[in-house]
C-alpha cells in the first residue's frame, strides 16, 4: 500500500524557515516523480513544487520560487520542502504526493499544516 | 495571465449525471494537458479520480469518468450518490514542468 507522511509543519514567524519532510513507502519511491501542492486556510489546492526520479529535474510555481527548495533522498525514501523567507501567505497545509504512472498527482499524505504568524 | 477555469459550484439530484469542466482562459484543453480531477471533502487529503484525461485511480468505481468535451477537460459523474457532495478539482500540466490547479467546484447532491 501507497503511504506518505509528512512532517514538520508548525507555527513560524514571517520571515522564517521551515523545512518539511515526507516519508514514503510501499512503493519503489526511486522510480516516480513527486509533488508538493499546498492549500490555504478556506482555499483550494495550489502546485507548489515537482521533483523528477532522480532529482535532476526540479520545478517550482512562480509564487515560491527562489523561497522554497525541494529536494529528495532516494536511499532514505524521504522528500523534502526547505520552505524560507517565510510570509503569512504561505499558511496552509502542505501535502506531498506521488506521480501516477502517466502524469500528475495521484497518492497523497495526508498533509502537514504551517502557520506563519506574527 | 493563464488561468484554469471550474464552475464555482453545481448541483446534481441523485442518481442524475453532471458534468464538471476544466478550461482555460487562453487555450483549448487537449490531452497534452494530462488533465487530472480530484475529490476532497473537508479535513481531508484530496482522492485522486482520474489522471491523463481518462485514466480512473485505482478504486474509483467506473461511474465517474473523463474526457475532452469540445475545447475543455471534463469530469462526469452518473448515478450520483449523497457522498459524492464534495469540492472537485481539475490540474492542468502547462509545460516546463508547471501544474496548474483551477479553482474547484463545490458539488452539492440534492
Amino acid at each position: 500500500e501507497v503511504q506518505l507522511v509528512e512532517s514538520g509543519g508548525g507555527l513560524v514567524k514571517p520571515g522564517g524557515s521551515l523545512r518539511l519532510s515526507c516519508a514514503a513507502s510501499g512503493f519503489s519511491f526511486t522510480y516516480y516523480n513527486m509533488h508538493w501542492v499546498r492549500q490555504a486556510p478556506g482555499k483550494g489546492l495550489e502546485w507548489v513544487s515537482s521533483i523528477s526520479s532522480s532529482g535532476s529535474y526540479i520545478y517550482y510555481a512562480a509564487s515560491v520560487r527562489g523561497r522554497f527548495t525541494v529536494s529528495r533522498d532516494n536511499a532514505k525514501k524521504s522528500l523534502f520542502l526547505q520552505m524560507s523567507s517565510l510570509k503569512v501567505d504561505d499558511t496552509g497545509v502542505y501535502y506531498c504526493a506521488r506521480e501516477s504512472a502517466a502524469a500528475g498527482a495521484e497518492y497523497w499524505g495526508r498533509g502537514t499544516l504551517v502557520t506563519v504568524s506574527p | 495571465q493563464t488561468v484554469v477555469t471550474q464552475e464555482s459550484s453545481l448541483s446534481v439530484s441523485p442518481g442524475g449525471t453532471v458534468t464538471l469542466t476544466c478550461g482555460l482562459t487562453s487555450d483549448s484543453v487537449s490531452p497534452n494537458y494530462y488533465p487530472c480531477w480530484y475529490q476532497q471533502t473537508p479535513g481531508q487529503p484530496p482522492r485522486t479520480l482520474i489522471y491523463s484525461t481518462s485514466t480512473r485511480s485505482s478504486g474509483v468505481p467506473d461511474r465517474f469518468s473523463g474526457s475532452i468535451l469540445g475545447n475543455k477537460a471534463a469530469l462526469t459523474i452518473a448515478g450520483a450518490e449523497a457522498d459524492d457532495e464534495s469540492d472537485y478539482y481539475c490540474v492542468l500540466f502547462m509545460g516546463a514542468g508547471i501544474w496548474m490547479f483551477g479553482g474547484g467546484t463545490k458539488l452539492t447532491v440534492l
